[in-house]
């Protein structure tokens, strides 16, 4: 597709429930970042992916979550015994990955814990 | 290490009039800067990036930025509000060396009075 695309778009779950969340980056781009915005609030850096490389995950707060990406392809986000804190929305950006290139954003996934 | 500040939270300005959005930075490079602008429910959308060419960089949707070195800056402007701009703006900086972090600032939200 001509942009990053992300899905579910909204998800709605019991508190203590696993979620996963799916994002397709831009084809060729091969750095795939994942992102958390709670309400009002601005970006939280959660893990960074660059081509085969380890990712880096410094930034997911917890081990309930965690993130796969199957080659420079689709990634996806997994949050395990859900807590409502973790309402939010989570975003998906890619960039060609070469220094100084803009991210290109999905439109994220918004998380509600009930 | 690299830092931006947005120096307001909110921005109001009536429909017709300019817009000036504040950002400095801080970079022990020269620094890749970029305009994000983020509406209700949607991912970013990239306004502008400068990359260390001209240092009056035009966007999108009329909005252009001026890269000032001196100053550390790199405001946002538009001569005449829309009511359309309303949304929360971002300002970003990257470190074209080849590392991958991108450092947000908190967001201006933007409203538009009629």
């Amino acid at each position: 597709g001509a942009g990053v695309s992300q899905s579910p778009s909204n998800k709605v779950t019991e508190k203590g429930k696993d979620v996963e969340l799916r994002c397709d980056p831009i084809s060729g781009h091969t750095a795939l970042y994942w992102y958390r915005q709670r309400l009002g609030q601005g970006l939280e850096f959660l893990i960074y992916f660059q081509g085969n490389s380890a990712p880096d995950k410094s930034g997911l707060p917890s081990d309930r979550f965690s993130a796969e990406r199957t080659g420079e392809s689709v990634s996806t986000l997994t949050i395990q015994r859900t807590q409502q804190e973790d309402s939010a929305v989570y975003l998906c950006a890619s960039s060609p990955g070469t220094g100084g290139e803009p991210q290109h954003f999905g439109d994220g996934t918004r998380l509600s814990i009930l | 290490a690299q830092s931006v500040t947005q120096l307001d939270s909110h921005v109001s300005v009536s429909e017709g009039t300019p817009v000036l959005l504040r950002c400095n930075y801080s970079s022990s490079y020269s620094p890749s800067l970029f305009w994000y602008v983020q509406h209700p429910n949607k991912g970013l959308q990239l306004l502008l990036k400068y990359t260390s060419a001209a240092t009056l960089v035009k966007g999108i949707n009329g909005f252009e930025a001026e890269f000032k070195k001196s100053e550390t800056s790199f405001h946002l402007t538009k001569p005449s509000a829309h009511m359309s701009d309303a949304a929360e703006y971002f300002c970003v900086v990257s470190d074209p060396s080849g590392t991958y972090k991108y450092i947000f600032g908190t967001g201006t939200r933007l409203k538009v009075l009629a």
